[in-house]
């Protein structure tokens, strides 16, 4: 199985302010994806990390609120722009493994006033 | 589109007694099926998987599942639970038959008495 560290585990940011998630895993995988779990709630994908292309977002998401980087296929970065007590969550990186199986990291539990 | 429903949003066993959480799924043709637990302050632990073969499945800590297609089912079965077991329970199928894109359902909170 593959090993996810995520930086970093927790943050309290201010509203306005913007949070960068990184995802660090410890073999080269070829996708990866973020997931988001507000609070009481189950995960909902917000976008596949694609290495040397953009990310692909799910419906409900977009490109400025949370972009994404994918400079290598052990790392990714998510960011939450101009953020608002509304996306006060737990931040997932998940990869999917060469045995069809996807792992998650620890994720960050993001609090915003 | 695929979907999840878990139809139990809390339930509470004694330890020792045995426990099944259900999971119902749509997908079009043979999905790719998950359980994992969350634990307090835990990220999500795969406890099993089913996307071919024996519909049965055995997982991690005791935990077993049954793939049952006429049903569109896949209940996760432990035969006697431990006061550790206390978690989030979800279960998920991948979207396009892989891994990949998974769909949650709302998760099961297993309560265990002592």
């Amino acid at each position: 199985s593959a090993v996810i560290s995520q930086k970093p585990s927790r943050d309290i940011c201010q509203r306005g302010t913007s949070l960068t998630i990184q995802c660090q895993v410890d073999s080269q995988v070829t996708m990866m994806f973020w997931y988001r779990q507000q609070p009481g709630q189950s995960l909902t994908l917000i976008a596949t990390a694609n290495q040397g292309s953009e990310a692909t977002y799910e419906s409900g998401f977009v490109i400025d609120k949370f972009p994404i980087s994918r400079p290598n296929l052990t790392f990714s970065t998510l960011t939450v722009s101009n953020m608002s007590p509304e996306d006060s969550s737990i931040y997932l990186c998940g990869v999917e493994s060469g045995t069809d199986t996807q792992y998650f990291g620890p994720g960050t539990r993001l609090t915003v006033l | 589109a695929q979907s999840v429903t878990q139809p139990d949003i809390h339930i509470t066993v004694s330890e020792g007694a045995s426990l099944e959480l259900r999971c119902n799924y749509s997908y079009g043709a043979t999905p790719y099926l998950f359980w994992y637990v969350q634990s307090p302050g835990q990220g999500l632990q795969l406890l099993l998987k089913y996307f071919s073969g024996d519909t049965l499945v055995q997982g991690i800590k005791g935990f077993e599942a049954e793939f049952k297609r006429s049903q569109s089912s896949f209940n996760l079965r432990k035969p006697s639970v431990h006061w550790s077991d206390a978690a989030e329970y979800f279960c998920a199928v991948g979207r396009g038959g892989t891994a990949s894109k998974l769909t949650f359902g709302t998760g099961t909170r297993l309560q265990v008495t002592l």
